[in-house]
């Protein structure tokens, strides 16, 4: 069973902190990696999506993939209220086109 | 904004009637996709479509049945409602081309359904 394990939080984070939010996946081989943020009652919204092992950053938000340990994160520098959401972790396995979501991680930026 | 809209946005119907859930997109993308999404279980993907008339099951297809005769439309059927698909539907699509890679998956608003 292909996984994508996320803590649920709430990850509770200073405003003007960095948000580090982290994912782990039990296939090795993926190939692709995404980040999705969604806010109560809305639809989710891709923001980072990262292929490669290393950092992609992209504004505020650094992806980082470590495909040795099967891990993917996101950091978010300077955080804001606005950045208060829902973080889905997302996969698309090695062989498989289907996409894997993990069940988000809540993060709340405290004012 | 990827030009999908989904219909109706928010729908109540009783157990055992059928039930039909659009999404409609304007770009020419190529996949679509139905996803339910619920507490504790995160999204889950019902059924998929690679093109007109092409499409095939997901991860939770149970009860479920889909339709793409024009590539702007993916309907999603529910023959017989039952209170268990009681859900927030997602619609999204992806495509390799207008700088697209064909892996990043983009969504619709999302429909609210409760089957009571």
């Amino acid at each position: 069973q292909k996984e994508v394990e996320q803590n649920s939080g709430p990850l509770s984070v200073p405003e003007g902190a960095i948000a580090s939010l982290n994912c782990t996946y039990s296939d090795r081989g993926s190939q692709s990696f995404f980040w999705y943020r969604q806010y109560s009652g809305k639809s989710p919204e891709l923001i980072m999506f990262i292929y490669s092992n290393g950092d992609k950053e992209d504004g505020r938000f650094t992806a980082q993939l470590n495909k040795a340990s099967q891990y993917v994160s996101l950091l978010i520098r300077d955080s804001q209220p606005s950045d208060s959401a829902t973080y889905l972790c997302a996969v698309i396995p090695n062989r498989d086109d289907k996409i894997i979501f993990g069940k988000g991680t809540r993060l709340h930026i405290l004012p | 904004d990827a030009g999908i809209t989904q219909s109706p946005r928010h729908k109540v119907t009783e157990t055992g009637t059928p039930v039909t859930l659009r999404c409609h997109q304007t770009e020419n993308h190529r996949y679509m996709y139905w996803y339910r999404q619920d507490p504790g279980h995160g999204l889950r993907l019902i059924h998929y479509s690679y093109g007109v008339k092409d499409t095939d099951k997901g991860e939770v297809s149970d009860g479920y049945s889909v339709s793409r005769s024009k590539t702007e439309d993916f309907l999603l059927t529910l023959e017989s409602a039952t209170s268990s698909q009681t859900s927030v539907y997602f619609c999204a699509i992806s495509d390799v081309s207008s700088g697209l890679s064909g892996y990043e998956q983009y969504f619709g608003p999302g429909t609210r359904l409760t089957v009571t």
